[in-house]
């Protein structure tokens, strides 16, 4: 079983509609939770950070984290095309400058028109 | 956020010849940055954590006399490919987190293509 499991996809939903991406894990020392966004050919780019469970609001963007379930969201309101991208999960413990990232395997998104 | 730089962003070499790719922290201090390497539709795959001023760790199977990693400061890391063969066509990235924050930040990654 892997640390972090994150469903590849693809999803494809319609322009406006709200978007839920997903991620469980089995390692319950994990304490920070990223999501990134990567465009095609590009570096991964951070898009939220939550620190232990709740949730995290940003513009449309949302994530939550519910640690009793090992359980992390993300949530996009009133999708664009611009969004359509891979959303990676990230996730490490809190232990010191140890920083190593757990990456999920990405979700491919494509939002249309 | 904090900004990471690569460079090159795309280098085509000849099988045999070594390829160095840097990465840079341009707003802040890393004591420690990440190689990655990412093949088409799949996920990051972790190579090695660079250490400023100490040796390189890599992750299992891995060859650290393949891939030379040097973190000569506070913000520069470079990734060095010897002897690059077809194999080792991939897209490399780096990340770095900025001292005392727990996320990372990412560069906009290097594609080497080996001939």
């Amino acid at each position: 079983q892997k640390e972090v499991e994150q469903d590849p996809g693809p999803l494809s939903v319609p322009e406006g509609a709200i978007v839920s991406l997903n991620c469980t894990y089995s390692n319950s020392a994990f304490q920070y939770f990223m999501w990134y966004r990567q465009y095609s050919r590009k570096g991964p780019e951070l898009l939220m950070y939550t620190y232990s469970s709740g949730n995290k609001e940003d513009g449309r963007f949302t994530a939550q984290v519910d640690k009793s379930s090992k359980y992390i969201s993300l949530f996009i309101r009133d999708s664009q095309p611009s969004d359509s991208a891979t959303y990676l999960c990230a996730m490490r413990p809190f232990s010191g400058g140890y920083n190593k990232l757990i990456f999920g395997a990405g979700t491919r998104l494509a939002v249309h028109p | 956020g904090a900004v990471v730089s690569q460079h090159p962003s795309r280098v085509i070499c000849k099988s045999g010849t070594s390829v160095k790719i840097e990465c840079r922290s341009l707003d802040f201090q890393a004591t420690t940055m990440f190689w990655y390497r990412q093949f088409p539709k799949k996920s990051l795959m972790l190579m090695a954590t660079s250490n400023e001023g100490s040796k390189a760790t890599y992750e299992q199977g891995v060859e650290k006399d393949k891939f030379l990693i040097n973190h000569a400061s506070l913000t520069l890391s470079t990734l060095t490919v010897t002897s690059a063969h077809p194999e080792d066509s991939s897209f490399y990235i780096c990340s770095a987190p900025p001292t005392l924050q727990e996320t990372q930040y990412f560069g906009p990654g290097t594609r080497l293509l080996v001939l």
